[in-house]
């Protein structure tokens, strides 16, 4: 079955990048997802990739792939105080079309000010 | 843009009481929804998929009597959980797809469920 992997926890300082770090076992995916989820809150998508793409920059959001090592990254320039969450990457079970995700466990970001 | 509405945000109930949570879709029309419990500091779980008039399909290990959900229109599901123990606390979300073909979900905010 479909598996997904984060590190749980990622410290950075105000202003410095934060890089999240993903990887995922479907090789067939055709999306993949970034969701953030604030305390006490639901997810929120903040970004997502297509399978045929190495790169989407959107903002302050960069996210890479390397579909290779299925390996998935996301990175926050200029980290605020308002990106502290938990963050969620996410496949969708095998099969393309499928809507149905797994999500990795999350990767808890604190901002120090 | 696409919005989910859950409700009650939380919710606080004796054991052996049932209770209902529910999932809208306020500008789109749902065919297909999907209910996740998530348990602290875990990932979420997918429950079930639940569709427009039909009856809802279940992962494995979920059960279906203990879980009912229904979905009898387009901006409707609803989830529940009947005859509650502790164990069954937890922080429920919804999330909806607005019509085959799309490729995002669009989630809730999420039910938190505490039973005494």
């Amino acid at each position: 079955g479909e598996d997904v992997e984060q590190s749980l926890f990622l410290s950075v300082r105000e202003g410095d990048s934060s890089v999240i770090n993903c990887t995922y076992t479907d090789s067939s995916s055709t999306y993949l997802y970034w969701y953030k989820q604030e305390p006490g809150a639901g997810l929120q998508l903040l970004t997502y990739i297509f399978s045929n793409m190495d790169m989407k920059q959107d903002q302050r959001l960069t996210v890479l792939l390397n579909k290779k090592d299925k390996h998935l990254s996301l990175r926050i320039a200029d980290t605020q105080t308002g990106d502290s969450a938990i963050y969620f990457c996410a496949e969708p079970y095998s099969g393309a079309g499928s809507y149905q995700l797994t999500f990795g466990k999350g990767t808890k970001l604190s901002v120090i000010p | 843009g696409a919005v989910v509405s859950q409700h009650p945000s939380r919710v606080i109930c004796k054991s052996g009481t049932s209770v209902k949570i529910e999932c809208r879709s306020l500008d789109f029309q749902a065919t297909t929804m999907f209910w996740y419990r998530q348990f602290p500091k875990q990932s979420l779980m997918l429950m079930a998929t639940s569709n427009e008039g039909s009856k809802a399909t279940y992962e494995q290990g979920v059960e279906k009597d203990k879980f009912l959900i229904n979905h009898a229109s387009l901006t409707l599901s609803t989830l529940t959980v009947t005859s509650a123990h502790p164990e069954d606390s937890s922080f429920y979300i919804c999330s909806a797809i607005r019509s085959p073909g799309a490729n995002v979900l669009t989630f809730g905010a999420g039910s938190r469920l505490t039973v005494l």
